[in-house]
């Protein structure tokens, strides 16, 4: 299927420590993106990678991007209380202008 | 507030009801869709417009009827669901369908169909 595969499905850690969750995907891409919903809510735009991206920044997010490994990984430095959220993926083909997304990582940050 | 806003925030239901989700953004953008998130799922796109007109409906069943009047407004009409609907309804919203540099989701309506 095309849906995004992530990995872990759930991880707790203790507040100050770094958070770093997997995504994988079968398809060719034309970007990436990264998602944070807090419970219950919708969700909200962290970042995005373009397929000719290696690595993004933004404050304390960092997004990698591997197209010949078809992975990319969103890591968390120093996380907080307020980082406690489901985390997604969602990608876009080159043939489909659809975002297609992963189940998620439910990150708990423990203080 | 992301500038989308959905109405009701919580929704109960009977089955033989008839009730209407309401989505409106004024961020000009042209792209609006309804998604279903069901626990440990991923998100379903259930619907899309683009400048008002569908251009995406995925397999949902008829008891699920989009309406979009305008670029701003959405709505989704709902009669005789299942229990199986209960979900978290999301409506979410882009420049444009082919413009796929992030989308800005509303809060959700949580359904539920007794």
């Amino acid at each position: 299927s095309q849906q995004g595969e992530e990995d872990p499905q759930a991880l707790s850690i203790q507040e100050g420590e770094n958070a770093t969750m997997n995504c994988s995907y079968k398809t060719s891409i034309n970007n990436l993106q990264w998602y944070r919903q807090n419970s219950g809510r919708g969700l909200v735009h962290l970042i995005l990678i373009r397929s000719n991206e290696r690595e993004k920044h933004s404050g304390r997010l960092r997004v990698t991007l591997d197209t010949s490994k078809k992975s990319s990984s969103l890591l968390i430095t120093a996380s907080r209380a307020a980082d406690t959220a489901s985390y997604f993926c969602a990608f876009s083909s080159d043939s489909n202008y659809q975002l297609i997304w992963g189940a998620g990582t439910k990150l708990i940050i423990k203080p | 507030e992301t500038g989308v806003t959905q109405t009701p925030r919580h929704l109960v239901m009977g089955m033989t009801n008839k009730k209407s989700l309401k989505c409106e953004q004024h961020l000009g953008h042209n792209a609006m869709y309804w998604y279903k998130q069901s626990a440990k799922k991923p998100l379903e796109l259930m619907f899309v417009y683009n400048f008002k007109e569908q251009t995406e409906n995925n397999s949902v069943p008829s008891r699920f009827s989009p309406e979009c009047p305008n670029s701003s407004h959405l709505f989704l009409h709902l009669h005789t669901l299942q229990p199986e609907d209960s979900a978290l309804y999301l409506c979410a919203s882009s420049q444009d369908t082919e413009y796929n540099y992030g989308y800005t989701f509303g809060s959700g309506t949580r359904l539920t169909v007794v």
